[in-house]
């Protein structure tokens, strides 16, 4: 089945520089990589995602790119502010198949 | 609010013990996933239902089982309890049945097990 790896587990950032979250995955058929953000005591949320078609995607501060040949997807976040604090979630499928997620990466942004 | 609705919030039980969650999808859903959330294990899939059929099963172990009824909501059973079930279990829903439909997830049941 497929696995997914993220790094880092934990990233403190400075507010307004940028954050970089990776993850890797093993099922090179895995055709959809979306990123879940979770704030403390709440539920996940979808906040970005991209299918296998495309090398990258952008919306407002938040960009997650995707290189198929090594397996991999990052989620870029710029400018980062407080309310940016939360766990990120990566996850990868098949599409038909189910969601693996990764373990998640906290992120910490310091006024 | 994503409009998936969780009961209960909070649940505190025994070992050994048997526990309902109940989940009811965001209007117009079909597909109902469960998951449970540990700290150390981050997002695990128990099993999903679409349409009142069970479609896919995950890490979901045989102390555990689920349905969806006619009016689409599902009921996760987890009998004799260990202290080690205690986690945020979460249920999500989607339009479709595959994965790369967005999932909305609910508030979650949080289950201690003493």
């Amino acid at each position: 089945g497929e696995n997914v790896e993220q790094h880092p587990s934990t990233l403190s950032v400075q507010e307004g520089d940028s954050a970089v979250i990776k993850c890797t995955y093993s099922d090179s058929a895995s055709n959809y990589f979306p990123w879940y953000k979770q704030e403390l005591g709440k539920r996940p949320q979808l906040i970005i995602d991209i299918r296998s078609n495309v090398g990258e995607k952008k919306d407002q501060r938040i960009a997650v790119t995707l290189n198929k040949t090594a397996k991999h997807f990052s989620l870029h976040i710029t400018e980062t502010q407080p309310e940016d604090s939360a766990v990120y979630f990566c996850a990868a499928s098949r599409g038909y198949s189910t969601l693996t997620f990764g373990k998640g990466t906290m992120l910490l942004v310091s006024p | 609010d994503s409009g998936v609705t969780q009961t209960p919030k909070h649940l505190i039980t025994a070992t050994g013990q048997r526990v309902t969650l109940r989940c009811s999808p965001r209007s117009g859903d079909l597909s109902v996933y469960w998951y449970q959330q540990s700290l150390d294990q981050g997002l695990q899939f128990l099993i999903q239902y679409y349409n009142g059929e069970e479609r896919a099963k995950g890490n979901i172990l045989e102390r555990f089982s689920a349905q969806q009824f006619p009016d689409l909501h599902s009921e996760l059973n987890l009998s004799s309890l260990e202290l080690g079930d205690s986690a945020l279990y979460f249920c999500a829903s989607s339009v479709g049945a595959s994965a790369d439909n967005e999932q909305f997830f609910g508030p979650g049941t949080r289950l201690t097990v003493l």
